[in-house]
Formats: C-alpha cells, sequence, structure tokens
C-alpha cells in the first residue's frame, strides 16, 4: 500500500513553458486535492475532486488545471508557469465521511526561472 | 484574511518537557480542527483532531485544547521528544468543507 504518490519529486520549468504535475493514490479515496505551500506560508487549496469526473476550484486556482478520469488520478496542468508559481506542491486524499483527515504525497517542489 | 493563525513560527523546548503550540482563528463556524505534522522532504500528516462540540481529545503524549469562546486551540505535547521536532500546522474546516491551515509552527526538541 503505497499511498499517496507524486511525480515528479522536483522540476525547474522556465517561464512559459507547461508540466504536468502526478498524483496517484491507492487507498480507493473518492476525494483528492493539490495544495501548494509557499515558503513560511500555510497550505493553500488550487483544486480538488469529490470522485472520479468531478473537480472544483479552491483557493488559488488561477494558472492550473485538473482532471480526474479515474478514482486513483489526479493530475495537477500548469499552463504558460510563471515565477509565482514556484512553490511545493502537495497532493492529498481522504475518505467519504472523513474529509478533514487527509493523506499526503511526498510533494513537489517546482522552481520556475 | 488569514482565517487561521499560528503567530508564533518557532518554538524550542527541552526533552522531556511539555512543548505547547497555538493556533487561533476567526471563524465561529468551523466545527472540526485538526493538527498536522511535517518533517522535512515529506508531506503533512494528521496527528490529532477535536470536534467543535468538544474541548478536549486525548491520543496518548498529544493533546488538543478548544477554546471556542476565545476562538484558540492548544496542542500540548507531554514529555515532548526528540523526534517530535517538525513543523506543526493547525488546520480548521466548515461542516466537512475544505481544510483551511495556518502557517505553521516549528517545534525543535533538544536534548
Amino acid at each position: 500500500n503505497a499511498g499517496v504518490t507524486q511525480t515528479p519529486k522536483f522540476r525547474i520549468l522556465k517561464i512559459g513553458q507547461s508540466m504536468t504535475l502526478q498524483c496517484t493514490q491507492d487507498m480507493n479515496h473518492n476525494y483528492m486535492y493539490w495544495y501548494r505551500q509557499d515558503p513560511g506560508m500555510g497550505l493553500k487549496l488550487i483544486y480538488y475532486s469529490v470522485g472520479a469526473g468531478i473537480t472544483d476550484k479552491g483557493e488559488v486556482p488561477n494558472g492550473y488545471n485538473v482532471s480526474r478520469s479515474t478514482t486513483e488520478d489526479f493530475p495537477l496542468r500548469l499552463e504558460l508557469a510563471a515565477p509565482s508559481q514556484t512553490s511545493v506542491y502537495f497532493c492529498a486524499s481522504s475518505r467519504d465521511g472523513e474529509q478533514e483527515t487527509q493523506y499526503f504525497g511526498p510533494g513537489t517542489r517546482l522552481l520556475v526561472l | 484574511d488569514q482565517q487561521v493563525k499560528q503567530n508564533s513560527p518557532s518554538l524550542s523546548v527541552q526533552e522531556g518537557r511539555i512543548s505547547i503550540l497555538n493556533c487561533d482563528y476567526t471563524n465561529s463556524m468551523f466545527d472540526y480542527f485538526l493538527w498536522y505534522k511535517k518533517y522535512p522532504a515529506e508531506g503533512p500528516t494528521f496527528l490529532i483532531s477535536i470536534s467543535s462540540i468538544k474541548d478536549k481529545n486525548e491520543d496518548g503524549r498529544f493533546t488538543v485544547f478548544l477554546n471556542k469562546s476565545a476562538k484558540h486551540l492548544s496542542l500540548h505535547i507531554v514529555p515532548s521528544q526528540p523526534g517530535d521536532s517538525a513543523v506543526y500546522f493547525c488546520a480548521a474546516s466548515e461542516g466537512a468543507d475544505k481544510l483551511i491551515f495556518g502557517t505553521g509552527t516549528r517545534l525543535q526538541v533538544f536534548p
């Protein structure tokens, strides 16, 4: 049982490039989330999903897109990367009825230059 | 507007002593509160939670206290151990909705 896995661990992007951050969970959780954490700040919710085919915006969705075609996978797409998107990105999942108790992946560190 | 605040960025405690981490919130509609622990280069892990209908929840060395009138919660770790050295995030939710996280407190437990 690997829990929540994220790839890549670290990536450097040039301004204007795009990339997809991958997230997979093997706990059969319906709820999945993407957060970003900037230095000295708390986690901010980017997008979340309550099940396959259903996604919704969080607090800071601008510049990002998501899709949820399967229960297991919840990729985060960055289009036209900007320096303001330099951050650590965490994916998380949770069970129905226990949404507050979230299981996090190890994070992806992204640097946009 | 920061709805969940952790005003102490860091805390240093001697091994064996009590660690007290504090968290304040502004939204009186929050009904569930949690503490997450984060080691470097890892994702946060759930530590302990409390519902707004309670004022205390205990799990081993960890106890969370909730003071709704003051909109304040605290995490007590006793006795503190070097392995407790990590960043601790307070989080809150309203009606099983999205979590709002504080900025974190870095706890260092020294021998």
